[in-house]
């Protein structure tokens, strides 16, 4: 099992430009979460779907911020126009719904907004 | 509001020695209640759940917790810390079908 895959690891861009985070999760889930990390605001989740379908993105910070699932296996995390204070880890992480807690988190990508 | 709190911001202890991370959650019911771990440069990776039950559970990597109601409290602990236990621990809380709340994470630091 290949984990839940992430691209990029690292990004770094100017501000005002548009980044795109990507994620594979693990086949089979049906779960899929996008959260970011920052040392000021700990762990925080920006979006979560349910078999394709955004179920709740209330944690989705501004409209500069978007997510889609065309697919059980990929999504993207879009920021247009990034900001400085964008600069985060994002982490990707799915599960299924029989063990919908149990959530199997990918290694993140590490973003740096100039 | 649902919150869960570590106390706890960075720990250090000795290589042997005995460990316990605080976890404390304000819910309205029994939760479901996690412990993940993250590496340096690493997603989180689940240690231990609890759901129901007994109330001491055993993880991965020698690591156990005990849900205990009446502090609102899921301490998680190890007999003898390894240097490779450094990382950040994270606490974790659920209810229902509602998304998991984490609390700010406590990082480990081990010393020779």
């Amino acid at each position: 099992d290949a984990g839940v895959i992430q691209s990029p690891r690292h990004e770094v861009t100017e501000m005002g430009q548009e980044v795109t985070l990507r994620c594979k999760p693990i086949s089979g889930h049906d779960y899929l979460f996008w959260y970011r990390q920052t040392m000021m605001r700990g762990l925080e989740l920006l979006i979560y779907f349910n078999n394709n379908v955004p179920i709740d993105d209330s944690g989705m910070p501004e409209d500069r911020f978007s997510a889609k699932m065309p697919n059980a296996s990929f999504s993207t995390l879009k920021i247009q126009p990034s900001e400085p204070r964008d600069s985060a880890v994002y982490f990707c992480a799915s599960s299924f719904s029989g063990r919908y807690y149990e959530q199997y988190f990918g290694p993140g990508t590490r973003l740096t907004v100039t | 509001a649902q919150s869960v709190t570590q106390p706890d911001i960075h720990i250090t202890v000795s290589e042997g020695a005995s460990l316990e991370l605080r976890c404390n959650y304000s819910y309205g019911a029994t939760p479901y209640l996690f412990w993940y771990v993250q590496s340096p440069g690493q997603g989180l990776q689940l240690l231990l759940k609890y759901f129901s039950g007994d109330t001491l559970v055993q993880g991965i990597k020698g690591f156990e917790a005990e849900f205990k109601r009446s502090q609102s409290s899921f301490n998680l602990r190890k007999p003898s810390v390894h240097w490779s236990d450094a990382a950040e621990y994270f606490c974790a809380v659920g209810e229902g079908n509602t998304p998991l709340v984490f609390g700010k994470g406590t990082r480990l630091s081990v010393i020779a």
